[in-house]
């Protein structure tokens, strides 16, 4: 499978845990999206990063959230202190090209569908 | 602010044709996205505009008209797995970040 995986499937947590996610995009791709998806709702936005470098970021992300991609290979997302609140898919999309080359689609993971109880 | 539209639900036949409208205010415009989502699966890529006009891809068709925020994504001869979520994307100019619509169940009849 050439695809973007994700790791884990599901997660089932106790508030306040902390948890962390691994995404690995296809091998050749630069750009890297993380999303948060609730049921009835589209993706929205969390971070991006081309190659190591995460050039945006949600104002909505609160400081309990950080992503890395150390290498500009797989990147993970960390999420502390978890709150019921936090509950939902956590999607990861990579993209081939760099920031300039808008008009790409972008090929998205299953996801990791988290659960805070 | 920043806002998408899309209606929440549409019903339609086998065989025929529906329109999924979407309108969107956004802080810059760099292109607009469709995607489709299959209950419980990962988005896949439809369409992408950023000129105003019709583009066409076997089936499926997305306009886009800038002025007026808007844009619609066509499907020709419904078939009955094309029962999906229709995502509505756009993409910030400048920017990376794309923001989502809520999404356009279609559920295809019989």
């Amino acid at each position: 499978d050439t695809g973007v995986s994700q790791d884990p499937r599901h997660k089932i947590t106790k508030r306040g845990q902390n948890v962390t996610f691994r995404c690995d995009p296809i091998s050749e791709h630069n750009r890297l999206y993380w999303y948060r998806q609730t049921l009835g709702q589209g993706p929205e936005f969390l971070t991006y990063f081309q190659n190591e470098a995460q050039l945006e970021k949600s104002r909505l992300l609160s400081d309990r959230f950080s992503a890395e991609r150390p290498k500009g290979s797989f990147s993970t997302l960390e999420i502390q202190r978890t709150e019921q609140g936090d509950s939902a898919m956590y999607l990861c999309a990579s993209l081939p090209g760099q920031g300039h080359q808008v008009n790409t689609e972008a090929f998205f993971g299953q996801g990791t569908r988290l659960t805070v109880v | 602010g920043q806002n998408i539209d899309q209606p929440t639900e549409m019903t339609a036949t086998e065989g025929a044709i529906v329109q999924i409208n979407c309108t969107y205010q956004t802080s810059g415009f760099n292109g607009l996205f469709w995607y489709q989502q299959h209950a419980g699966e990962a988005p896949t890529f439809l369409s992408y505009n950023v000129l105003d006009g019709l583009e066409e891809k076997g089936r499926f068709s997305s306009f886009l008209s800038r002025s007026k925020g808007y844009s619609y994504l066509l499907l020709k001869e419904l078939q009955m797995k094309d029962s999906a979520s229709y995502l509505c994307a756009v993409l910030s100019w400048g920017g990376f970040k794309t923001i989502f619509g809520a999404g356009t169940r279609l559920f295809v009849k019989a």
